[in-house]
């Protein structure tokens, strides 16, 4: 068993639609969450970051972490095509460690 | 520009040859990494350093993999004797010592044939 697992998708949503965006995790130590997107023959970048658990919410960004379910979540409002991307949920234990990836595509 | 910058950006080698990648981070930051990251897979660790001092290896690293980062600033990575299974994006990222934000260079796109 992986320590995050990820459903890579690929999922196809029409512009405007809310994004629900998934993980688990098995390690309970975990106490960092992240959130990168990572486009096309590009290095990921940080989207957003909890810390333990508890939401966060950075425009139409909004992250939630549930500790007594090992379950993170990614939640897009008001979907854009520029929102086409590989979203990668991430744990911080010094190092990261990466869910598979879930392809988005955002139809115009 | 003050982002992570990577090179080569792409390299295709025969089985069997040696290659090595480069990685400066953002000058200010201490702690190095490098990532592996094939097709559909999310990145996973292979190696970190804190200033010069490597101070963690995955088991991922086989003997043929060496990373060094001489100075405390930039790193290399280097692949002997390559096989078809190294193909993979190779991606490095920097961080302060206890800043959360790893920030990722463009990566190294390997093909072996």
């Amino acid at each position: 068993q992986k320590e995050v697992e990820q459903d890579p998708g690929p999922l196809s949503v029409p512009e405007g639609a809310i994004v629900s965006l998934n993980c688990t995790y098995s390690n309970s130590a975990f106490q960092y969450f992240m959130w990168y997107r990572q486009y096309s023959r590009k290095g990921p970048e940080l989207l957003m970051y909890t810390y333990s658990s508890g939401n966060k919410e950075d425009g139409r960004f909004t992250a939630q972490v549930d500790k007594s379910s090992k379950y993170i979540s990614l939640f897009i409002r008001d979907s854009q095509p520029s929102d086409s991307a590989t979203y990668l949920c991430a744990m911080r234990a010094g190092k990261l460690i990466f869910g598979q990836g879930t392809t988005l595509q955002v139809k115009p | 520009d003050t982002g992570v910058s990577q090179n080569p950006r792409h390299k295709i080698t025969k089985r069997g040859q040696n290659v090595t990648f480069r990685c400066d981070p953002i000058s200010e930051h201490n702690r190095l990494y490098w990532y592996r990251q094939t097709l559909g897979q999310g990145p996973e660790f292979l190696t970190y350093f804190q200033n010069e001092a490597q101070l963690e290896k995955s088991r991922l690293l086989s003997d043929r993999f060496s990373a060094e980062r001489p100075k405390g600033s930039f790193s290399t990575l280097e692949i002997q004797r390559t096989e078809q299974g190294d193909s993979a994006m190779y991606l490095c990222a920097s961080s302060h010592d206890r800043g959360y934000e790893q920030y990722f260079g463009p990566g190294t796109r390997l093909t072996v044939t």
